[in-house]
């Protein structure tokens, strides 16, 4: 079991542009949440997805969007990048009703940089 | 609003000297807390839950709900713990939101 994996490992983007992140939970897991993670900073919620659906959603503005996809897998997309949106940007994937026995399995996260 | 604080950005302490890292939280209802913890050139893993009041490599947490607390302890460090770790807090009916404490970076000297 590969655990929650997540491409691109490091993207460099341009102000303006649009960048789409992916994962993949672990296997079994069906809900995944989306972080930001800015340097010396701890990880910061942005939207949780199950059955497809938003369920919880940050204080982030609407530039960010997701989806998730019937095998579970989901994307983060970021519109109207700004220099801001510079950060680790990591999934967790858990199972529906039992994060408070088992919590989040971590990816490695994907390194935006925004220049 | 939920809020988790961890007032220490950095602990340093000898080898076989007591820990005890600090966690505040801010949550009116019943909140499920847990510790993260990321060694370097790895990725962030769980370490305990209070719903399971486990010792994990030696580490311990207990909730206390008077003073709204959850602080990591560990009575020997080690050099292996050496690590950054982060309190985090997971509330809400229909789906479990997650936030996380700044996290404070251990270092355990020789």
């Amino acid at each position: 079991d590969a655990g929650v994996t997540q491409s691109p490992t490091h993207l460099i983007k341009t102000r303006g542009q649009q960048v789409t992140l992916r994962c993949s939970p672990k296997s079994g897991h069906d809900t995944v949440s989306w972080y930001q993670q800015a340097l010396g900073q701890g990880p910061q919620f942005i939207f949780q997805y199950y059955e497809e659906e938003e369920r919880q959603r940050g204080n982030f503005p609407d530039r960010f969007s997701g989806h998730q996809f019937p095998n579970y897998s989901s994307e983060l997309n970021v519109n109207a990048l700004l220099l801001g949106d510079s950060a680790l940007y990591l999934c967790a994937s858990s199972l529906a009703g039992r994060q408070a026995n088992y919590g989040y399995t971590f990816g490695s996260g994907t390194r935006l940089t925004v220049v | 609003a939920q809020r988790v604080t961890q007032p220490e950005k950095l602990l340093s302490v000898f080898k076989g000297a007591p820990v005890e890292l600090k966690c505040n939280y801010s949550y009116s209802g019943s909140p499920e807390l847990f510790w993260y913890v990321q060694y370097s050139r790895q990725r962030l893993q769980l370490l305990l839950r209070h719903i399971s009041r486990e010792s994990i490599k030696g580490f311990t947490a207990d909730l206390n709900k008077g003073e709204t607390s959850f602080h990591l302890k560990k009575p020997f460090a080690q050099e292996e713990d050496s690590a950054m770790y982060y309190c985090a807090l997971a509330h809400g009916a229909g789906g479990f939101k997650t936030i996380f404490g700044a996290g404070t970076r251990l270092f355990v000297k020789a």
